[in-house]
């Protein structure tokens, strides 16, 4: 099973509009962290924004806030105010504890939204 | 300025060749991650390793081994490199314990196998 699951291959957005990134996990335990990511066709990984299994608040960085619905286990992507340059792969991922690796946090990714910002 | 520096960026290789990936890190990061991108599978762990010496196989270790001498070097070898390994492969980084929330990519190294 899919422990990262982006049910949208694909998704389009007009400029100027505002659009979400759907993203579901699977984990058992108690202390993770998720991840968005941005890739545009250069390949480059840009990191967007984190949101700890145990923060309180809803993380936020500039356009871009993840919905976290932590019993949904849902950590959606929602960036407002959609710019060109927004057109790009999105990925989610979770670090999970890992107790047999020396305690280090292991990350999965799921398998990418391809944005598309219209104009 | 942060960085993971992955040595090849394009790199055109014939079936049966031994190839070596190289990925440096000059954050003095405990873990160090080896992932492959193909269209439609987003990104798949390899191997990774949070000691020097010490790894751990990912999803899908098969056809490959890394190697990690030093701490900020993390190397990926193909042993006998075959064409279904073509593919995107991205070094990543981070630091152990839940402080460290950002995992750091290299550019990518894009492998043809011919």
């Amino acid at each position: 099973a899919q422990k990262i699951t982006q049910t949208q291959p694909g998704m389009f957005v007009q400029e100027k509009e505002a659009v979400t990134l759907d993203c579901t996990y699977d984990t058992s335990d108690p202390s993770y962290g998720l991840f968005w990511y941005k890739q545009p066709s250069s390949g480059e990984m840009i990191f967007l924004i984190y949101q700890g299994s145990y923060d309180q608040q809803n993380a936020t960085e500039g356009r871009y806030s993840l919905n976290f619905q932590k019993a949904r286990k849902s950590a959606n992507l929602v960036i407002s105010a959609s710019q060109l340059g927004d057109s790009a792969m999105y990925f989610c991922a979770m670090r999970e504890l890992s107790l047999s690796s020396g305690g280090s946090y292991i990350p999965t990714f799921g398998r990418g939204t391809s944005l598309i910002v219209h104009p | 300025d942060v960085k993971v520096t992955q040595s090849s960026r394009y790199l055109v290789k014939r079936t049966g060749e031994k190839v070596f990936l190289e990925c440096v890190q000059d954050m003095d990061h405990e873990n160090m991650f080896w992932y492959r991108q193909d269209p439609g599978l987003g990104l798949r762990l390899i191997y990774f390793s949070y000691d020097v010496k010490m790894k751990e196989k990912g999803d899908i270790p098969e056809g490959y081994s890394v190697s990690r001498e030093k701490k900020e070097r993390f190397s990926l070898i193909l042993e006998s490199a075959s064409t279904n390994q073509t593919s995107m492969y991205l070094c990543a980084s981070s630091s152990t314990g839940g402080s460290g929330n950002t995992i750091y990519f290299g550019e990518g190294s894009w492998l043809t196998v011919v």
